[in-house]
C-alpha cells in the first residue's frame, strides 16, 4: 500500500549542479503534479501532467523540467540548481474524471537546500 | 484566474474548544470542489474534508465541518472539541472540475492547541 513515492527525503546541492526528483504513485491515477512549499506561501504549482503524455506548466515553471515517464511516473529535473529553488518539494497524485471529487494524494516530500 | 486566500496566518485555541479557520475564493465557474488538507509537523498533506459547489449541505467529518457560503465564495472550516492532535498547518484548495485538474492552494493558517 505504497501510494505516493517520492526520493530523496533530502538533499543538499550546490549552486548549477543538476539533480532529479523521482516521484511513482501505485493507485493507477491518471493525473499527477509536482509542486513547491515554501513558508508563508502554501503549495505553488511547478509543473503537472493531467494524464500520461500531456505536460503543463504551473505557476513558477521556471528553472525546472518535467517527464511524465509512463502512468506511474514523473519526475521533476533542475538542470542548474539556485539558492532561490531551496524549497520543500511535493508530488502528488489524483485520479482525476470530469464530474468526480477525488482526494490528491501526497509523497512525503523533498527538503532541497541549494548552498 | 482561480485564486484562494487564507486571512489567518496563525490561530491558537484552548483544547476542547472549538475553532474556525477561514478560506475564501475567487472563481468564475459555478461548479467545483474544495478542499481543507491538513499537514503537521511530520509535512504529510492528509485530506481532512471536501465539498462539492453543486452540494447546498454542508460537509461533516467527525469534529470537522464546513460552513459553505458559495454566494460570497466562503468555505471556512470548524474544528470541535480540539485535541492536541490537530496542531497543524490547514490548507484550503479548490480544483477546477473541467479538463484543467489543476489544484490551487491557499497560504495556510498555522493551527495552535494550548493545552
Amino acid at each position: 500500500n505504497a501510494g505516493v513515492t517520492q526520493t530523496p527525503k533530502f538533499q543538499v546541492l550546490k549552486t548549477g549542479q543538476s539533480m532529479t526528483l523521482q516521484c511513482a504513485q501505485d493507485m493507477n491515477h491518471n493525473s499527477m503534479y509536482w509542486y513547491r512549499q515554501d513558508p508563508g506561501m502554501g503549495l505553488r504549482l511547478i509543473y503537472y501532467s493531467a494524464s500520461e503524455g500531456t505536460t503543463d506548466k504551473g505557476e513558477v515553471p521556471n528553472g525546472y523540467n518535467v517527464s511524465r515517464l509512463n502512468k506511474r511516473e514523473f519526475s521533476l529535473r533542475l538542470e542548474s540548481a539556485a539558492p532561490s529553488q531551496t524549497s520543500v518539494y511535493f508530488c502528488a497524485s489524483v485520479y482525476n474524471h470530469v464530474g468526480t471529487n477525488t482526494e490528491a494524494f501526497f509523497g512525503q516530500g523533498t527538503r532541497l537546500t541549494v548552498v | 484566474a482561480q485564486t484562494v486566500t487564507q486571512s489567518q496566518p496563525e490561530m491558537s485555541v484552548q483544547e476542547a474548544e472549538t475553532v474556525t479557520l477561514s478560506c475564501t475564493y475567487d472563481t468564475s465557474e459555478s461548479d467545483y470542489y474544495l478542499f481543507w488538507y491538513k499537514q503537521p509537523p511530520s509535512r504529510q498533506m492528509i485530506l481532512v474534508i471536501r465539498q462539492e459547489a453543486y452540494k447546498q449541505q454542508n460537509a461533516t467529518e467527525n469534529r470537522f465541518s464546513v460552513n459553505f457560503q458559495k454566494a460570497a465564495k466562503s468555505f471556512s472550516l470548524k474544528i470541535s472539541d480540539s485535541q492536541l492532535g490537530d496542531a497543524a498547518m490547514y490548507f484550503c484548495a479548490y480544483r477546477s472540475p473541467d479538463s484543467n485538474y489543476q489544484l490551487i492552494w491557499g497560504a495556510g493558517t498555522k493551527l495552535i492547541i494550548k493545552p
